[in-house]
């Protein structure tokens, strides 16, 4: 398997743009979840999906940030508008299960909002 | 070591020395702990666990102790290699629930 494949791998916008990150996780796996790291907060969890399905968005810091789970193969986290304090490293991670042992990470998408 | 600012607690060890990475977790009902290994640039690692009805875990060249009485977690790394330089985190979680994070560690190997 390949892995949890995260797009893009590094992206440097504008304050004010939108910013799309891209993930699909690995086949079979029904729990996803998107993780902010920055060095001041670690590694914080922001939303994660069972079987499509948002479960719990209370790490999302805004309304400015959504994402979505529209199949099982695919889901986004955006940022609209961007604003410089959202640079960080943005993971997304899946699992067969809601935590354990089987959340397999991607390597992330590295944002620079300047 | 704490985290303070900016910095990640960091543990300088020669190539061969043990090496004993420390954690202290938040929930004192916490069931299940894993350490995970972040090289640069990678997303993190499972490197292995422990559920709270234990107080030693082995793998190959690692274990993991865990001490409920005082919310402590380490990790021992037998024989360091250059290899095992990364940040190395703990994460905690209580029955179902996802996983909480530590800030993290990072483990310099010199050769």
């Amino acid at each position: 398997d390949a892995g949890v494949i995260q797009s893009p791998r590094h992206e440097v916008t504008e304050m004010g743009q939108e910013v799309t990150l891209r993930c699909k996780p690995i086949s079979g796996h029904d729990y996803l979840f998107w993780y902010r790291q920055t060095m001041m907060r670690g590694l914080e969890l922001l939303i994660y999906f069972n079987n499509n399905v948002p479960i719990d968005d209370s790490g999302m810091p805004e309304d400015r940030f959504s994402a979505k789970m529209p199949n099982a193969s695919f889901s986004t986290l955006k940022i609209q508008p961007s604003e410089p304090r959202d640079s960080a490293v943005y993971f997304c991670a899946s699992s067969t299960t809601r935590s354990g042992n089987t959340i397999y990470f991607g390597e992330g998408s590295w944002l620079t909002v300047v | 070591g704490e985290s303070v600012g900016l910095h990640l607690p960091t543990l300088s060890v020669q190539e061969g020395d043990n090496s004993i990475i420390n954690c202290a977790y938040s929930n004192s009902a916490s069931d299940y702990f894993i350490w995970y290994k972040q090289e640069s640039g990678k997303g993190p690692q499972f490197i292995i666990d422990i559920r709270s009805n234990m107080d030693k875990r082995q793998g190959q060249r690692v274990t993991v102790l865990l001490n409920k009485t005082v919310k402590h977690l380490s990790l021992q790394i037998a024989a360091t290699q250059p290899g095992d330089s990364a940040v190395y985190f703990c994460a905690e979680s209580l029955g179902y629930s996802t996983l909480t994070f530590g800030k993290g560690t990072m483990l310099l190997v010199s050769p």
